[in-house]
């Protein structure tokens, strides 16, 4: 049984490049969200999907950020033109559909963005 | 979604119980109580959930008041390993998208 897989675990980039990160939830979970975590501090939602629709976005989410989940399996999250204020760990994280009892949600690894 | 409130760290011995309590006053009916624990550089974990009273897992313990404005998070017996920041949250039940709202969480640092 595989968990949620996130690569590249670690990227280092110049200020103005763009990035990617890729999630591969848990198979068959439908739902998948990406969160961002600096040191010292929880994990921040920046959006989820129900399949492949994109639900909700956190004002976080500036219009350099995007994510997609073109076939409501694996996802992306592109950063355009970094900023150094983007270094940070990525997450992505799945869930089954709720079950009425409060959904429990698995995170990855996370991927580390470094902007220098 | 109810705000938390956890003291930002803690020490303790190997060997020792550890309790981390949560408080959570403005919690819903039909909200629960979840606990996750983040290593260093890794994804958080899902430790443990409950709705009222006691419910006990192999990795802890989840004690909640008949009022349910607080928790206790208890780790029997912690070893080094246990070191980690543990997150208290509060979730919907039915009809949630699954979204979390973290707090700091507590630093928990078990010493030799």
């Amino acid at each position: 049984d595989t968990g949620v897989s996130q690569d590249p675990r670690h990227k280092i980039t110049k200020r103005g490049q763009n990035v990617t990160f890729r999630c591969d939830p848990i198979s068959e979970h439908n739902r998948l969200y990406w969160y961002r975590q600096t040191l010292g501090q929880g994990p921040e939602f920046l959006t989820y999907f129900q399949n492949e629709a994109q639900l909700e976005k956190s004002r976080l989410l500036s219009d350099r950020f995007s994510a997609e989940r073109p076939k409501g399996s694996f996802s992306t999250l592109e950063i355009q033109r970094t900023e150094q204020g983007d270094s940070a760990m990525y997450l992505c994280a799945s869930s089954p559909t709720e079950r009425g009892n409060g959904n429990t949600i698995y995170f990855g690894e996370g991927s580390w963005l470094t902007v220098v | 979604l109810a705000k938390t409130t956890q003291p930002i760290s803690m020490d303790s011995y190997e060997g020792q119980e550890v309790n981390i309590t949560c408080s959570h006053n403005n919690i819903a009916t039909n909200d629960y109580i979840t606990w996750y624990q983040q290593f260093p550089s890794q994804g958080p974990r899902f430790i443990i959930q409950g709705y009222k009273t006691k419910v006990t897992n192999e990795v802890a313990s989840l004690f909640i008041p008949a009022d349910r404005k607080s928790s206790t998070l208890s780790l029997p017996r912690v070893s080094l390993s246990d070191t980690a920041v543990y997150y208290c949250l509060v979730v919907h039940g039915s009809g949630n998208t699954g979204k979390l709202i973290f707090g700091q969480g507590t630093t928990l640092q078990v010493k030799p």
